[in-house]
């Protein structure tokens, strides 16, 4: 079966300009998760969306990023007006149940260079 | 001080060894993630803890509730261990109609296992 995909595997773009980062998780999971890694930096937890319930936006670095998912399927996390700290590795994940239940399955990543 | 801290952050070991890398953690949470992140950048998630042990091949996980202590051992060693370890605490929140579950990340323990 397939395990979590992202798209676009990479992805630069110029300062100040849009970007959607697209998440796939694994059929039937109802838990998806966003990261971020910046270069030779931990992870960074961003958003997690589980069933129904209004996800905590807290976690997003600033107002310019916002994250949709339809359903219990896809996911996309835009970024406005990027700026050049936006430039890491971001990760989605997707898991049974929510992370006090379930392990997670990592996509491959976006890893994103503003220029 | 980090909510999540681990120890060592860098660990050399001789193929064959024994390792343990430590997490603890200051806040309340619902469970503990160990993850594996690749010299590629891909991460596996290796166990998901609440209470406890668990055990996968040479892979062994402990947690202690009471002391907000976590340890990840590796037993004989091997090379393609080497990766970075990284624990992640789940803290719970929310209501159930919001979601505020956090994962919160230590800053991951580099290994390598030399033949």
């Amino acid at each position: 079966g397939a395990g979590v995909s992202q798209s676009p595997s990479n992805k630069v773009t110029e300062k100040g300009k849009d970007v959607e980062l697209r998440c796939d998780p694994i059929s039937g999971h109802t838990a998806l998760y966003w990261y971020r890694q910046r270069l030779g930096q931990g992870l960074e937890f961003l958003i997690y969306f589980q069933g129904n319930s209004a996800p905590d936006k807290s976690g997003l670095p600033s107002d310019r990023f916002s994250a949709e998912r339809t359903g219990e399927s896809v996911s996309t996390l835009t970024i406005q007006r990027t700026q050049q700290e936006d430039s890491a590795v971001y990760l989605c994940a997707s898991s049974l149940g929510g992370f006090e239940q379930e392990t997670q399955y990592f996509g491959p990543g976006t890893r994103l260079l503003v220029l | 001080k980090n909510e999540v801290e681990q120890s060592p952050q860098n660990l050399t070991a001789q193929e064959g060894e024994f390792i343990t890398i430590n997490c603890s953690y200051s806040v309340g949470i619902s469970a503990l993630h160990w993850l594996q992140q690749h010299p590629g950048g891909g991460i596996v998630s290796l166990f998901m803890l609440s209470s406890g042990k668990k055990k996968h091949g040479r892979l062994i996980a402990t947690i202690n509730i009471q002391e907000k202590h976590s340890s990840l051992h590796i037993t004989a060693s091997h090379p393609r261990d080497s990766a970075v370890y990284i624990c992640a605490a789940a803290r719970r929140g929310g209501t159930k109609t919001s979601n505020t579950d956090k994962l919160i990340f230590g800053t991951g323990t580099r290994l390598q296992v030399f033949p």
